[in-house]
């Protein structure tokens, strides 16, 4: 049981490319979620999703998409790279008890610099 | 939209003292208190949580307190050691089916001096 994987765990980007984070977990879950995290900002809220094929936006979800194909993976897309987007970004999933969602899981992160 | 406030930001304490992390949430329909604690290169990993049909809750050296009232919740570490030193999150949730979202607060680095 690996619980939540990122893929890749570093990556340099130039401004304008892009590139897409892989997010996967083994544990049947159905909420999925794409957080960044900056100095100072604690955890802000990408985009999330409730299950296979829906997705929705969080915090601040400008210059990122999400699609959510397949109900272990969640995958975060930067169309065209900008400074701003240097940050780590964690992907976290939860598992829902009828009408209560219950602890959130977080991958190890994936450390994104953009050039 | 909710807004969770944590301090202080950084912490030090002798091992095997005390320490007391604060945060404070806006929204009075969140109903579901975590908190995380991350390591170097780590993830944040979930170590205690409360809900709001309770006022405390405690695991081992670790403890929650949420007042409603006043809308603020407080994470109690005791007999500190080594090892507790990381970066500290709460949050705070509302439990709308198909909604929830967690809402965190900055951090705070707490370190252990031996």
């Amino acid at each position: 049981n690996a619980g939540v994987t990122q893929t890749p765990k570093f990556r340099v980007l130039k401004t304008g490319q892009s590139m897409t984070l892989l997010c996967a977990q083994d544990m049947n879950h159905e909420y999925m979620y794409w957080y960044r995290q900056d100095p100072g900002m604690g955890l802000r809220l990408i985009h999330y999703s409730v299950g296979e094929g829906t997705t929705a936006k969080g915090e601040v979800p400008d210059g990122y998409n999400v699609s959510r194909l397949k109900k272990q993976n969640f995958l975060l897309g930067l169309e065209s790279a900008a400074p701003s987007q240097t940050s780590v970004y964690f992907c976290a999933s939860s598992y829902v008890r009828g009408a209560r969602t219950d602890t959130q899981y977080f991958g190890p992160g994936t450390r994104l610099t953009v050039l | 939209g909710e807004n969770v406030e944590q301090h202080p930001s950084t912490l030090s304490v002798q091992e095997g003292d005390s320490a007391v992390i604060k945060c404070t949430y806006s929204d009075s329909a969140s109903n579901y208190f975590p908190w995380y604690k991350q390591e170097l290169g780590k993830g944040p990993q979930l170590i205690i949580d409360i809900r709001s049909n309770v006022g405390e809750k405690k695991d081992q050296r670790i403890a929650v307190t949420l007042n409603k009232t006043a809308k603020h919740f407080s994470l109690h570490i005791t007999e500190t050691q080594p090892e507790d030193s990381a970066v500290y999150f709460c949050a705070a949730s509302s439990h709308n089916f198909g909604n929830e979202k967690l809402t965190f607060g900055t951090g705070t680095r707490l370190t252990i001096i031996p």
